[in-house]
């Protein structure tokens, strides 16, 4: 079975300042870890994604995130927070093509708020 | 391409009423998912479909049953709605399970009085 925890329900930066949001999951196979974003009174829209690859991954918007076995972890990062990234952030994980474990797993979500 | 398209984008219940959630893809996606939305518990998985004609159970399918007759549609419905169906619910389709990502649709906010 999959899990995630995201740390902090909210977070507040300044605009240039570094974005991080904490992802943390639990897998029972090799995962495959996503983080969207929700824009408000909008859908999720894939922001990255991590499929077994390159552990370091870019994504839109100028955001990366770095997967870590060793931690189970996948956190979001931005080195310079623009006003227009004030959303919803999901990270999510699955079993990835393990058969039965292809579902989406969310976390509760993560509201990012920049101040000017 | 319109992606994925959910109808209607609001909607309010008396208790006791029904009603169906449509959800409609144009990339030919094999798999399709409902979600609901409810704040602070991120997105929790009510049913889901990999093929036309097949459906399973998610994490909360209590009070909610799906159809899918056509590889396009998935339907979602309530036969007769609580106030804790209250909630934002969101269509996504994925063309062969989660490693492409999902496609959402912009959701449905059902209100149930």
């Amino acid at each position: 079975a999959q899990s995630v925890t995201q740390l902090g329900s909210h977070v507040s930066v300044s605009e240039g300042a570094l974005v991080l949001l904490r992802c943390n999951y639990s897998s029972s196979v090799p995962p495959y870890l996503f983080w969207y974003v929700q824009y408000p009174n909008q859908g999720l829209q894939l922001l990255l994604k991590y499929t077994s690859a390159a552990t370091l991954v870019k994504g839109i918007n100028g955001f990366e995130a770095e997967f870590k076995k060793s931690e189970t972890s996948f956190h979001l990062t931005k080195p310079s927070a623009h006003m227009s990234d004030a959303a919803e952030y999901f990270c999510a994980v699955s079993g990835g093509m393990v058969q039965g474990a292809q579902k989406l797993v969310f976390g509760q979500g993560t509201r990012l708020t920049i101040n000017p | 391409n319109a992606g994925v398209t959910q109808t209607p984008k609001f909607r309010v219940l008396k208790t006791g009423q029904s009603m169906t959630l449509l959800c409609a893809q144009d990339m030919n996606h094999e798999y399709m998912y409902w979600y609901r939305q409810d704040p602070g518990m991120g997105l929790r998985l009510i049913h889901y479909s990999v093929g036309e004609g097949t459906t399973a159970k998610g994490e909360v399918p209590d009070g909610y049953n799906v159809s899918r007759l056509k590889k396009q549609n998935f339907l979602l419905g309530l036969e007769s709605a609580a106030p804790s169906q209250t909630s934002v619910y969101f269509c996504a389709s994925s063309y062969h399970g989660t490693g492409s990502g999902y496609t959402f649709g912009s959701g449905t906010r059902l209100t149930v009085v």
